[in-house]
């Protein structure tokens, strides 16, 4: 039972911008654990998106960004493009689990 | 480039214990945490535990009374046991290493483990 929501799918037509939502509370998101997002592409291994709110891994396209914003996280993906059709995940810890990792249900990203 | 192999009998027995091995190349074992974590046919990540190599662990409250980390510093890998396994036990299961960021920035290819 993940602890952290978001929306099943998500779509967008090529070149438009789509975001993310991750809902927690103050027991993960609220209480300041950093937030990282993972992208899974389809029969792939996850691979890190964005890593603590807002910051991208070398190699990571500049048209993914993060956001926090009380106890919710939000990942955007601008400019659209056909290889960002995957699943994405959200991820924190939480301290009413002894700090565990949590991660979210997953959004799967539909490029129309 | 660190890189992570995971290996396990892909196949066990309802209420055995499964076993699986995440071999490290590219660097040390005892540089970083490291995790495991499983995902279930078409369903979401679930994060099993992390651990350091000189002992330290943490381990999801849900799998905790079941699972076991350690590692094997001569060999540079870590591994994963989890005991009296069901049917939930099915999955995908990934190793990572949880890097200065405390973010999980390197995966394994996964092994599927069939209950």
């Amino acid at each position: 039972q993940s602890v952290l929501t978001q929306p099943p799918s998500v779509s967008g037509a090529p070149g438009q911008r789509v975001t993310i939502s991750c809902t927690g509370d103050n027991s993960n998101i609220g209480a300041y654990y950093d937030v990282n997002w993972y992208q899974q592409l389809p029969g792939k291994a996850p691979k890190l998106l964005i890593y603590a709110y807002s910051d991208r891994p070398s190699g990571v396209p500049d048209r993914f960004s993060g956001s926090k914003s009380g106890t919710s996280a939000s990942l955007a993906i601008n400019g659209l493009q056909a290889e960002d059709e995957a699943d994405y995940y959200c991820q924190s810890s939480d301290n009413s689990l002894s700090s565990s990792y949590v991660f979210g249900t997953g959004t799967k990203v539909t490029v129309l | 480039q660190v890189q992570l192999q995971e290996s396990g009998p892909g196949l066990v027995q309802p209420s055995e214990t499964l076993s699986l091995t995440c071999a490290v190349s590219g660097g040390s074992i005892s540089s970083s945490y490291w995790s495991w974590i499983r995902q279930p046919p078409g369903k979401g990540l679930e994060w099993i535990g992390h651990f350091y190599y000189s002992g330290s662990v943490n381990y999801n409250p849900s799998l905790k009374s079941r699972v076991t980390m350690s590692a094997d510093s001569s060999k540079n890998q870590f591994s994963l046991k989890v005991s009296s396994l069901t049917a939930a036990d099915t999955a995908v299961y990934y190793c990572a290493r949880r890097g200065t960021t405390r973010a999980l920035d390197i995966w394994g290819q996964g092994t599927m483990v069939t209950v």
